[in-house]
């Protein structure tokens, strides 16, 4: 069975450029989750999905990052314009759905803003 | 909120044992993960626990005690592939919390 996978592994972008992320999750894992990580620090939730529907989006900087999963299977993240304190490593993390659930994460997007 | 707290570094030696603590304060709990992430890699999932209690998967056991808001993993028979950033995480409601992990150096 495939993991979760994202693209691209790596991107190096000039401050003020946009940039965006896609994920693709475990075939048949309703829930979808984007987080960020930063050097010596665990991942941090940046957006949740139940489907298609951004159930939590309390920690996602809206100013300059949006999310979509228009059809409940794939996603994308972006930033516009990124800035130097968005260098960073965005994981992409899916799970089936439910209070106990686990979470699967893909290899990430490590950003580098310029 | 979630406040979790894990050591940042530990140093064993191949074929020893070595037990990492992480304890919690939360506002909800719904489990305990902990999770390995290789440098450059993705965190995979090792263990989960929501009651009290030890959990053996092979090399690998984790502990559980909600009263305390402490757990443990503990790490058997350490291989040098075990050298990895170890992380806590906490389930509230439906958001998991993560320590900043322990970073483990296994030497020969």
């Amino acid at each position: 069975e495939a993991g979760v996978v994202q693209s691209p592994r790596y991107k190096i972008i000039e401050k003020k450029q946009p940039v965006a992320f896609w994920c693709n999750p475990i075939s048949g894992h309703n829930t979808l989750y984007w987080y960020l990580q930063n050097l010596g620090q665990g991942p941090e939730l940046l957006i949740r999905y139940e489907n298609e529907e951004a159930v939590d989006d309390s920690q996602l900087p809206k100013d300059r990052f949006s999310a979509e999963r228009l059809k409940g299977v794939d996603s994308t993240l972006k930033i516009q314009p990124a800035e130097l304190g968005d260098s960073a490593v965005y994981l992409c993390a899916s799970s089936l759905g439910g209070r106990a659930d686990t979470q699967y994460f893909g290899p990430g997007t490590r950003l580098t803003v310029l | 909120g979630q406040n979790i707290d894990q050591p940042t570094e530990m140093t064993a030696t191949e074929g020893a044992i070595v037990q990492i603590n992480c304890t919690y304060q939360t506002s909800g709990f719904n489990g305990l993960f902990w999770y390995q992430q290789h440098a450059g890699e993705a965190p995979t999932f090792l263990s989960y626990n929501v009651l009290d209690g030890l959990e053996e998967k092979g090399r690998f056991s984790s502990f559980l005690s909600r009263s305390k808001g402490y757990s443990y993993l503990l790490l058997k028979e350490l291989q040098m592939k075990d050298s990895a950033s170890y992380l806590c995480a906490v389930r509230g409601d439906y958001k998991l919390s993560f320590g900043a992990g322990t970073t483990v150096t296994v030497r020969a």
